[in-house]
This record gives structure tokens, sequence and C-alpha cells, in this order.
């Protein structure tokens, strides 16, 4: 079983619509989580970071459900700049490992 | 502004050429520093942890002696791709921490194409 799986998409999505995205990961131990965003043939970027008790950044939500072991990221009034690949990735404590996972493809469309 | 500088941005070159690629981390000192591999429509692989000062750490799968990696001072680690082939070609990625548990920051990325 991956450490981290996401669901590969694509969404396609039109402008303005609201998109979530889930994540699992199978170690109960995990610490850290976050979103990152990767444009085609770019490095991944910093989205946000997600905490336990959730988090807002403007039209992006991270939420951490450590009972089922998932994290969200929802996506509110969707722009076509927001087209990307979407990578979860989570840090088990132990700062020498982090898991990506394969990331979830979103197409805002006009 | 940019927290991880990689160079070069994109390699062409024969088979059978190495290839090294550099990564510096501009606004602090990094102990640690990861290089990762990322095929296309793929998410990233870890290749190796990179420790100042000490023998990097691979990730089982990935042969030392083919990807050498150097990281002498707390601002810069290097990956060489020693006699790369047309496998090789790949997206290659590092990453440095300034805290545990913190989020990585990735340099640029470099494009490696082996003809």
């Amino acid at each position: 079983r991956k450490e981290v799986e996401q669901d590969p998409g694509p969404f396609n999505v039109p402008e303005g619509a609201t998109v979530a995205f889930n994540c699992t990961y199978s170690n109960s131990a995990s610490q850290s989580f976050f979103w990152y965003r990767q444009d085609c043939r770019k490095e991944p970027k910093l989205l946000m970071s997600v905490y336990s008790s959730g988090n807002e950044d403007g039209r992006f939500t991270a939420q951490l459900n450590r009972a089922s072991q998932y994290i969200s990221l929802l996506i509110r009034d969707s722009k076509l700049s927001d087209s990307a690949t979407y990578l979860c990735v989570v840090n088990d404590g132990n700062f020498n490992k982090f898991y990506f996972g394969s990331g979830t493809k979103l197409n805002v469309k006009p | 502004g940019a927290v991880v500088s990689q160079h070069p941005s994109w390699v062409i070159c024969k088979s059978g050429t190495s290839v090294k690629i550099e990564c510096r981390s501009l606004d602090f000192q990094a102990t640690t520093m990861f290089w990762y591999r990322q095929f296309p429509k793929q998410s990233l692989m870890l290749m190796a942890t990179s420790n100042e000062g000490s023998k990097a750490t691979y990730e089982q799968g990935v042969e030392k002696d083919k990807f050498l990696i150097n990281h002498a001072s707390l601002t810069l680690s290097t990956l060489t791709v020693t006699s790369a082939h047309p496998e090789d070609s790949s997206f290659y990625i590092c990453s440095v921490l300034d805290s545990s548990n913190q989020p990585q920051h990735f340099g640029d990325g470099t494009r490696l194409s082996i003809l």
C-alpha cells in the first residue's frame, strides 16, 4: 500500500466551480501535512500547510481528519489559473522522510 | 524571492556524458537537502537525502555510484549523473529544509535529456 494516495483525476470543472480533492495516508503517526501545486514541467510550489484545526487561505481551505487519515483541499470560485496538479505531501515526524502523493490534476475551463 | 537555486535548468547531452547539477540554498543554511526525480505524468520520487559533511542516504533501487551526491557546504549540494544514458532522462529536483517538520523549498528543477 502506498504511503500517500490521491485520485489522479483529471478533474474538469468550469470557472467559478467549487472543487475538492482528498488524499489518504497510511501512517497514523504522520505529523505534518502539506498541499503543493505543480504546473506542467515546473517544480512544486507550496500551496498551504494543513493544520489539525483546518485552515483557510483565500479561496483555498485545507482540512485534516486524523481519525480517518485523510486530508482535503477545497478550492472555491475556481479560476483558469488554478489549473495544475495538486500534490499531497505527508511527513511522519522524521524530517528525512516526506511522502508524496501522485498528484491530482485539475483543469479549469472557461 | 527564490529560496533555492538549481542549475542548470536544462541539459541536453550525448549518452555516456556525466552531468553535474547544483542545488544552492540562498536564504539559510541547509544541513539536509533532498534529491528527487520525476518522470512524465508521475509524482516525485525521492532518490537520496544529502547530509552536509557526511555521506548521502540513498533510497532503495538508486545506484549510489551512478548518482554521486556531494554536500560539501551548508548551502550547496551537487548531484552528478555519471555516464548518463537515455533512460536517465528525467526532471531532477532538489529541495531544502530550514527546520524539521516544515515544508520543503524546491529548486526550479533540471530537465535532463540524454540523446
